[in-house]
């Protein structure tokens, strides 16, 4: 089976933009969590998303959001750019029939730079 | 915070030694995982633990689990030049994940 894919792998953009990150998970996967991750602050959670509904979500100001699509492909939006959003993003896919719980399946990231 | 804390910040070791971290949670789970990232790319799973379990092993990877004081161990044994990498704990309670800090993980050949 193909991996988690994330698209783009990079992005350079300015403040004040709005960035929208793609991600596939594996065949079969309906869950699908994003992660922002910086030096600073680790790995922090976004939020979860499972056959489209928005099961979970961090501790994100409302500039994140985020969907998925009836084919568990999950899209993830950042509007009005900080330079603080500079992060890599990532994406996790998870086995049906484990409710959340289990093994995430990660993708490669998104490096987003904000200038 | 609610994330973990993970000891130590970075080991170096020679190939062959064995490696050993540690990390604390904070809140009650359902179970704990480990995971590895290389050079900042994406994090591959290594081994969960449930919380009804002091102990389990992976190959040459070994973890315990102690819920009484929150806090579990890997050991990686007989450590490689491509063990090189930053590993983390992954708390997993009724939803989300936590993750720790990290430790990067340097083996000197």
């Amino acid at each position: 089976k193909a991996g988690v894919t994330q698209t783009p792998r990079y992005l350079i953009k300015t403040r004040g933009q709005q960035v929208t990150l793609s991600c596939s998970p594996i065949s079969g996967h309906r869950s699908v969590s994003w992660y922002q991750q910086t030096p600073g602050q680790g790995l922090q959670f976004l939020f979860e998303y499972f056959s489209e509904t928005q099961r979970n979500k961090g501790n994100f100001p409302g500039r994140f959001s985020g969907r998925q699509f009836s084919n568990s492909r999950s899209e993830m939006n950042v509007s009005t750019l900080e330079l603080g959003d500079s992060a890599l993003y990532l994406c996790a896919s998870s086995s049906p029939g484990t409710g959340g719980q289990g093994a995430q399946y990660f993708g490669p990231g998104t490096r987003l730079l904000v200038l | 915070s609610q994330q973990g804390e993970e000891d130590p910040q970075a080991l170096s070791i020679q190939e062959g030694e064995n490696a050993t971290m540690n990390c604390s949670y904070k809140t009650s789970i359902n179970n704990l995982q480990w995971y590895r990232q290389n050079s900042g790319r994406g994090l591959v799973h290594l081994i969960l633990i449930r919380s009804n379990e002091r102990e389990k092993h992976s190959g040459r990877l070994r973890v315990t689990l102690d819920t009484s004081k929150k806090s579990s161990s890997l050991l990686i044994t007989a450590s490689r030049a491509a063990d090189t990498a930053s590993y983390f704990c992954a708390s997993q309670g009724a939803q989300k994940l936590v993750f720790g800090q990290g430790t990067r993980l340097t083996i000197n050949p």
